[in-house]
């Protein structure tokens, strides 16, 4: 089955870039996500992008994808203490009609002021 | 952008008694809705698919008769915890998907359940 690996922590200074990666392993064509979670809040998602691009760019937040080594990285500009939160990497496969979100662990972000 | 409500955000029951929790999709009309449940510093976990108008989907190791799910409308969805007990405590989190628009999974604040 589909597997999303992510680290745990991360911790960066205030007007730092961030860089939380993650990996996944299947094969076919698929959306990855990125889902943002505030203390005992539920997800808001951040952006996606479909397995047949490299990059998408929003605001501050650049996500890049390498296909070949199945990695995705989720690039936050000038990072504010209100990034402070955890990440979450999911993926979605195309293929089949159940299409079952498949999340990582959380990164948890936190923001040194 | 799609919204999903989800109700009560946070509810104490006593062990033995039932809870339902809501989860409507407001602006949007969703035939599939999926319920997470999220233990402390864990990722979510997939507990059950609502199908509008037949029997949700559960997954592997999620008791059916002790979480209820009821997809009677396309745009609402609940779930009961029955019987609940104190290892059923934990943050549920319910998804849907505006498939007419595409895009990403839309979830709920979260339901935060302590069973005493």
């Amino acid at each position: 089955g589909e597997d999303v690996e992510q680290s745990l922590f991360l911790s960066v200074r205030e007007g730092d870039s961030s860089v939380i990666n993650c990996t996944y392993t299947d094969s076919s064509s698929t959306y990855l996500y990125w889902y943002k979670q505030e203390p005992g809040a539920g997800l808001q998602l951040l952006t996606y992008i479909f397995s047949n691009m490299d990059m998408k760019q929003d605001q501050r937040l650049t996500v890049l994808l390498n296909k070949k080594d199945k990695h995705l990285s989720l690039r936050i500009a000038d990072t504010q203490t209100g990034d402070s939160a955890i990440y979450f990497c999911a993926e979605i496969p195309t293929a089949g009609g159940y299409q079952k979100v498949t999340f990582g662990i959380g990164t948890k972000l936190q923001v040194i002021p | 952008g799609a919204v999903v409500s989800q109700h009560p955000s946070w509810v104490i029951c006593k062990s033995g008694t039932s809870v339902k929790i809501e989860c409507r999709s407001l602006d949007f009309q969703a035939t599939t809705m999926f319920w997470y449940r999220q233990f402390p510093k864990q990722s979510l976990m997939l507990m059950a698919t609502s199908n509008e108008g037949s029997k949700a989907t559960y997954e592997q190791g999620v008791e059916k008769d002790k979480f209820l799910i009821n997809h009677a409308s396309l745009t609402l969805s609940t779930l009961t915890v029955t019987s609940a007990h104190p290892e059923d405590s934990s943050f549920y989190i319910c998804s849907a998907r505006d498939s007419a628009t595409g895009g990403g999974y839309t979830f709920g604040s979260g339901t935060r359940l302590t069973v005493v």
